[in-house]
């Protein structure tokens, strides 16, 4: 079954404490693979993408995300979180063809204390 | 089951024609959104309500419409303006909550 999981549900952090959230798919096909962020009240924001080319992707706010594609892993990373980046963040796959669907993960949902 | 229904899944329209997309929830939330992905890009944010009878553009509103009548329904309309409608149309209710998508083409 095509899904993409998000392991952690909830993670609280320190303000300048390092983060990693994991995400894994299946799919059986080439994936165009994202991370979204939703501020309390406000829409998705897209943070990074990964379509081809180099697997370790930097994106908006400091994130990055390497692809690993022998595990099916879009993992997201930051050195350094701030009170600001609390927020749900949500890992996404969209096949490159054939059928356009978009197949996102549960979500996680990012406390950080000041 | 709670959730969100989109509908239809794929739909064609002919240039100069308006068409609607259902968007349907059924989770009690206040907030609903349209984003439309093209090929390369990621979401980007149309229309959104944070509550009935009240709707805000997003980034790209150009070309649509929208209408929150009931809390349940956020129907979209691509008009006849929209240069280049051709897209997928995801819709969204507040956190965790998305719709299956209609894929949009112009013939």
């Amino acid at each position: 079954a095509q899904s993409v999981s998000q392991h952690n549900h909830h993670v609280i952090l320190s303000e300048a404490a390092s983060l990693e959230l994991g995400c894994n798919y299946s799919y059986g096909g080439t994936v165009n693979l994202f991370w979204y962020v939703q501020y309390p009240g406000q829409h998705l924001q897209l943070l990074l993408k990964y379509f081809s080319g180099d697997p370790l992707v930097k994106g908006i706010k400091g994130f990055e995300a390497e692809f690993i594609k022998s595990k099916f892993s879009f993992n997201l990373r930051k050195p350094s979180v701030q009170w600001s980046d609390t927020a749900e963040y949500f890992c996404a796959v969209s096949p490159i063809s054939g059928t356009y669907k978009y197949i996102f993960g549960t979500g996680t949902r990012l406390k950080v204390l000041a | 089951d709670g959730g969100i229904t989109q509908s239809p899944k794929y739909l064609f329209r002919k240039e100069g024609q308006n068409v609607t997309l259902s968007c349907e929830q059924n989770l009690n939330h206040d907030a609903m959104y349209w984003y439309r992905q093209d090929p390369g890009q990621g979401l980007r944010l149309i229309y959104y309500s944070q509550i009935v009878n009240d709707f805000q553009k997003g980034d790209i509103a150009e070309g649509y419409s929208v209408s929150r009548e009931k809390k349940e329904s956020f129907p979209l309309t691509v008009t006849s303006a929209q240069k280049n409608p051709t897209a997928f149309y995801l819709c969204a209710s507040r956190s965790k909550a998305f719709g299956s998508g209609t894929r949009l083409t112009v013939v």
